[in-house]
């Protein structure tokens, strides 16, 4: 079945740091990759999606590049902000007849200023 | 309003009560979603609903009883819960539910169970 891997949290940098949070997954077929984002007391927000190998998807200044070779979309931020702490998650959804994404556990990430 | 809502924001109850939890998604959306996030644990999925109609259940006990009454509302009916169901409860919609559709969530209901 499907199945993604985020690296464990917390992740603590400091203002302006660069950042990266490791995803790998396991699917069948051709899956399409997403990033949400959780801030404190809230739902989860669609940050970026990529549906194909080499697609890359972007949202304010986060980047994440759909790796089939490696199974990978890691997502990176050249300066994190204060306001970008918050959990993020890795999700995957393909041709597995589950009609749902399947996400990852989460990456706490917090920002000193 | 817009996107997905979700009420009560904060809910506690005690294991021989009866609640529901209610989610209205505003987007013309065609599938809704129930999922449980409990502290260090992935998001579960519980109940998919395309249509109105339930086309998943993720093996969720039967004190968690879902109605889905047209594509625009979903409720969750919970009776003797156990305090391990306290958790947020977070509502979800998209446009279908192949899977390849980005889901919208609402800001989830925080359920505890004394």
């Amino acid at each position: 079945g499907n199945s993604v891997t985020q690296m464990e949290g917390p992740v603590t940098l400091s203002e302006e740091a660069f950042l990266t949070i490791n995803c790998t997954y396991t699917a069948t077929g051709y899956p399409s990759l997403f990033w949400y984002v959780q801030y404190p007391g809230e739902g989860l927000q669609l940050l970026l999606k990529a549906t194909k190998a080499d697609d890359k998807g972007s949202n304010k200044g986060f980047e994440a590049t759909y790796r089939k070779e490696t199974t990978s979309f890691h997502l990176e931020k050249g300066s994190v902000q204060v306001s970008d702490s918050a959990v993020y998650f890795c999700a995957l959804s393909g041709y597995t007849g589950r009609r749902a994404l399947t996400f990852g556990s989460g990456t706490r990430l917090q920002v000193q200023p | 309003e817009t996107g997905v809502t979700q009420t009560p924001r904060h809910l506690v109850m005690g294991m021989t009560n009866k609640k529901s939890l209610k989610c209205e998604q505003h987007l013309g959306h065609n599938a809704m979603y129930w999922y449980k996030q409990s502290a260090k644990k992935p998001l579960e999925l519980m109940f998919v609903y395309s249509l109105e109609e339930r086309v998943e259940n993720n093996s969720v006990p039967s004190r968690f009883s879902p109605e889905c009454p047209n594509s625009s509302h979903l409720f969750l009916h919970l009776h003797t819960l156990q305090p391990e169901d306290s958790a947020l409860y977070l509502c979800a919609s998209s446009q279908g539910s192949s899977g390849f559709y980005e889901q919208y969530f609402g800001p989830g209901t925080r359920l505890t169970v004394t």
